[in-house]
């Protein structure tokens, strides 16, 4: 079974650029999570996919950022324009409808975000 | 005050030794607790779980639930040099949804 796929893995940008990240979660998945890591803090929650609705976007920063996920598969994040402070890195989650209190999530590997 | 907390660390042990990882989490009505593994540039994996009040152990990895005192703790014992890594620290509350993670914490485990 493939795991959950992001990319690109590294993302060097200049502020006021636009960039795209996408995710392919686990076949099946129905969820679909999308968090951030700024160096030294916590992995923070942005938004929750269950197929292609948004179930919960309250982590989202502000309207420079809007994530997709038509036909429920795989899922976009965009930001733009690009400012210094959304450099971190990205993750994507996914996991089974009602399994995540017994299971967690699956983490793909991440976007390195570097905006400069 | 933050809803999961770690100590960042590092924390550093000597091959073979025990190491206590610990975590506090503010909303009572958290139902099930996770310890992911990361290691620097890799994605969280995870390695252990816990739900009921007690000790849970698997392998070289125990972790701890004290639902009362809101506390969680993973204790690895015979802790090896692969066991450095950020260790982090993740929360189901029912109502939200979604895991709500700690900062981790650094462990080095060094020869």
């Amino acid at each position: 079974e493939a795991g959950v796929t992001q990319f690109p893995s590294h993302s060097v940008i200049e502020k006021g650029q636009t960039v795209t990240l996408r995710c392919d979660p686990i076949s099946g998945h129905d969820n679909l999570y999308w968090y951030r890591r700024v160096m030294g803090k916590e992995i923070k929650f942005l938004l929750h996919f269950v197929k292609e609705s948004k179930q919960d976007e309250s982590g989202m920063p502000n309207n420079r950022f809007l994530a997709e996920r038509t036909g429920g598969t795989y899922s976009t994040l965009k930001v733009q324009p690009a400012e210094l402070e959304d450099s971190g890195v990205y993750f994507c989650a996914s996991s089974q409808p009602g399994t995540v209190p017994n299971y967690g999530y699956t983490f793909g590997s991440g976007t390195r975000l570097t905006v400069v | 005050q933050k809803e999961v907390e770690q100590n960042s660390g590092p924390l550093s042990v000597p091959e073979g030794a025990i190491a206590s990882l610990n975590c506090t989490y503010s909303d009572r009505g958290s139902q099930s607790f996770f310890w992911y593994r990361q290691y620097s540039g890799k994605s969280p994996e995870l390695i252990m779980s816990i739900y009921s009040n007690g000790d849970k152990e698997d392998g070289r990895f125990t972790a701890q639930l004290n639902k009362a005192s809101q506390y969680v703790s993973l204790l690895i014992r015979d802790s090896q040099p692969s066991d450095s890594a950020t260790y982090l620290c993740a929360v189901w509350a029912g109502g939200y949804n979604k895991l709500i993670f700690g900062a981790g914490t650094r462990l080095a485990v060094h020869p």
